[in-house]
């Protein structure tokens, strides 16, 4: 069974700092990878996938994530914050051939400071 | 080209009603997947259809819920005398589906459901 673990459920920076959002999987078979963004009242919006391609993958709004396999993980980056990247976002599993039936992580909400 | 349609937007139920929540997947798309998210939760995959097919429907409480994708129309999910505990975010998301391969999944903005 496959399973995503996001560390922190709020996550607090200072416009232009740096943003580091967690996520480690489990998952039996090499799992494809996403990042998605939830802003308040709205659905989700894909960030970014990994797909067994590039392990450094680069998403929209200046997001990447580095697919480490060693260590099971899949954290969000993003070199300077902004104001309007206040949001909920999810990391999700999905097994290859599994469609696109994604399991995902419990969500991280991204603050960012003035 | 319309994205993933879900309405209503907004629904409300007194506990013992029927609750209908519809989505219309982006067009072209032939696989649309319901997920619920509960309050302050991630999202929890509820079923995976096609047209006329249940292809898993492994989230899906026993009781209840269903989902059907006919052939005309949009997926509907039915949930059958509501109790508070279903009250939720549920979200519909579309796909085309090449094997061998994972497509991105759109998604709507959600029917948010309020039992009272």
């Amino acid at each position: 069974a496959q399973s995503v673990t996001q560390l922190g459920s709020h996550v607090s920076v200072s416009e232009g700092a740096l943003v580091l959002l967690r996520c480690n999987y489990s998952s039996s078979v090499p799992p494809y990878l996403f990042w998605y963004v939830q802003y308040p009242n709205q659905g989700l919006q894909l960030l970014l996938k990994y797909t067994s391609a590039a392990t450094l993958v680069k998403g929209i709004n200046g997001f990447e994530a580095e697919f480490k396999k060693s260590e099971t993980s899949f954290h969000l980056t993003k070199p300077s914050a902004h104001m309007s990247d206040a949001a909920e976002y999810f990391c999700a599993v999905s097994d290859q051939g599994a469609g696109n039936m994604l399991t995902f992580g419990g969500g991280t909400r991204l603050m960012v400071k003035p | 080209n319309a994205g993933v349609m879900q309405n209503p937007r907004h629904l409300v139920r007194r506990r013992g009603q029927e609750a209908r929540l519809r989505c219309s997947p982006m067009k072209g798309h032939s696989h649309v997947y319901w997920y619920r998210q509960l309050p302050e939760e991630g999202l929890k995959f509820m079923v995976y259809l096609q047209k006329e097919n249940i292809i898993d429907e492994s989230g899906m409480p026993k009781e209840r819920f269903s989902a059907e994708f006919p052939k005309e129309g949009p997926s509907i999910l039915r949930i059958q005398q509501v109790v508070r505990g279903d009250s939720a975010a549920y979200f519909c998301a579309s796909s085309t589906f090449m094997t061998g391969s994972n497509t991105e999944a759109f998604f709507g903005q959600g029917t948010r459901l309020t039992v009272v």
